[in-house]
């Protein structure tokens, strides 16, 4: 069955980069897009971006350039989301989300991680 | 931006009923819009997509309607289970946006 399985939670200082992982099983990795969207504390849902793991290619919401690196790694089936300069207002569960056929419908969500970032 | 209201943003009710979510876009997006639930502490779930069409493994008390700019997500009889957060989702603009949540709880 299709997984996205990602890395544990972070507690960073104001400042400092992130890097979480999402590992993808179950299915041909390359033919799906895999989007990042998070989620603060009791609050909705914000999409960040998204990378094509065939070509490597990465769009991403304006507010994030220049912030945000994604990339992937076909050998390991594993993408990866670097996050930098961690402001208090990026503590949120990160979660990468398959995107079912080019639609930005998103069929399969990994577990969430938690980062946390304190001054 | 295309902006996404979702109402209520919280409800009560009872298992056995009926519910119907709104979802309004502040412009026309087709039938590209999605609805996701959320459990606490889980990630979303995709229950329907393109306005109408439930997603494979989905109970079939949940359906979606809509198009232009007004959509409804219907439960028809509640479950247990399905006390949780929805969202909707427009896909018509790349630039993603979700509506603000409906968060439902036990009467």
């Amino acid at each position: 069955q299709v997984q996205l399985v990602q890395s544990g939670a972070e507690v960073k200082k104001s400042g400092a980069s992130v890097k979480i992982s999402c590992k993808a099983s179950g299915y041909s990795f390359t033919m799906y897009y895999i989007h990042w969207v998070r989620q603060a504390p009791g609050q909705g849902l914000e999409w960040m971006g998204i990378i094509n793991p065939d070509g490597g290619s990465t769009d991403f919401l304006q507010k994030f350039q220049g912030r945000v690196t994604l990339t992937r790694d076909r050998s390991t089936s594993t993408v990866y989301m670097e996050l930098s300069s961690l402001r208090s207002d990026d503590t949120a569960v990160y979660y990468c989300t398959r995107d079912r056929d080019g639609s930005y419908t998103f069929d399969s969500w990994g577990q969430g991680t938690l980062v946390t970032v304190s001054s | 931006d295309i902006q996404m209201t979702q109402s209520p943003s919280s409800l009560s009710a009872s298992v056995g009923d009926r519910v119907i979510i709104t979802c309004r876009a502040s412009q026309s997006i087709n039938t590209d819009l999605n609805w996701y639930q959320q459990r606490p502490g889980k990630p979303p779930k995709l229950l329907i997509y393109a306005a109408s069409s439930l997603q494979s493994g989905v109970p079939s008390r949940f359906s979606g309607s809509g198009s232009g700019t007004d959509f409804t997500l219907t439960i028809s009889s509640l479950q247990p289970e399905d006390f949780a957060t929805y969202y909707c989702q427009q896909t018509y603009s790349t630039l993603l946006t979700f509506g603000g949540g409906t968060s439902m709880e036990i009467k």
